[in-house]
C-alpha cells in the first residue's frame, strides 16, 4: 500500500502569510495527488488535483507542486477563511485505493 | 446542480445492522465511481473502498474488506455503505464522494453513533 505523509501536522500562521504543507509518498505517484480543504463540521472540499491543477471556484492563492513522492500545497497569502485542516490523498493505485495523509491543521496566530 | 445527499444521522447499539445512503443528482450516476471515507471524532480522513454504480464493480480497502458492503442501485441514483453488526469502533462520520478529476463533490456526511 502507498503511505502518505503530511507535515506539518499543525502549523500557526497570520493572515497575509505565505504557508506552505508538504506531502510525501511512500512510492512514486507520478502526479497523482489530490489536496482538500476540511472546516470543522463540514465535507471535505477539493482544492488541487493532479498535483497542481486548481479546482473550478478555488481561489488562485492556492497552488500545489511536486512529483514523483514529494508534493506541496501553497497559500500565497492567508485569509481569514483558510483557516482549516488540508489533507492530501494519492490517486496513483489501482484497483482505486486512494490513501489520505493524517492532515495538516492551520490555526490562527 | 450536481450534488450528493446523504441519509440522516443514526443512532444504533452493538450487534445491529445499518444501511446508510448517497444520492446523486444532477449528472450521470453510472458513469462516475463513487467512494465511501470514514472521519472517526477529531482524526483524519480514511479510505473505505469505492464502486462504479455502471457495473457495480467494487473495491474496498484491506482495512474495510469484510467489516462493511458496498452496493449501489442504478436505477435510483443511489449508493450504499451497510453493516450487519456495528460496533462501537462504527462510530464516526461517514462521507460518500464522487470520483472525478479529485474528489469533486462530497455528500454532507452521515453521522453513525453505536451505543448500548
Amino acid at each position: 500500500d502507498i503511505q502518505m505523509t503530511q507535515s506539518p501536522s499543525s502549523l500557526s500562521a497570520s493572515v497575509g502569510d505565505r504557508v506552505t504543507i508538504t506531502c510525501r509518498a511512500s512510492q512514486s505517484i507520478s502526479s497523482s495527488l489530490n489536496w482538500y480543504q476540511q472546516k470543522p463540521g463540514k465535507a471535505p472540499k477539493l482544492l488541487i488535483y493532479a498535483a497542481s491543477r486548481l479546482q473550478s471556484g478555488v481561489p488562485s492563492r492556492f497552488s500545489g507542486s511536486g512529483s514523483g513522492t514529494d508534493f506541496s500545497l501553497t497559500i500565497s497569502s492567508l485569509q481569514p477563511e483558510d483557516f482549516a485542516t488540508y489533507f492530501c490523498q494519492q490517486s496513483y493505485s489501482t484497483p482505486p485505493m486512494y490513501t489520505f495523509g493524517q492532515g495538516t491543521k492551520l490555526e490562527i496566530k | 446542480e450536481v450534488q450528493l445527499v446523504q441519509s440522516g444521522a443514526e443512532v444504533k447499539k452493538p450487534g445491529e445492522s445499518l444501511k446508510i445512503s448517497c444520492k446523486g443528482s444532477g449528472y450521470s450516476f453510472t458513469s462516475y465511481w463513487i467512494g465511501w471515507v470514514r472521519q472517526m471524532p477529531g482524526k483524519g480522513l480514511e479510505w473505505m473502498g469505492i464502486i462504479y454504480p455502471g457495473d457495480s464493480d467494487i473495491r474496498y480497502s484491506p482495512s474495510f474488506q469484510g467489516q462493511v458492503a458496498i452496493s449501489a442501485d442504478k436505477s435510483i441514483s443511489t449508493a450504499y455503505l451497510q453493516w450487519s453488526s456495528l460496533k462501537a469502533s462504527d462510530n464516526a462520520m461517514y462521507y460518500c464522494a464522487r470520483l472525478g478529476s479529485g474528489l469533486d463533490v462530497w455528500g454532507q456526511g452521515t453521522t453513525v453513533t453505536v451505543s448500548s
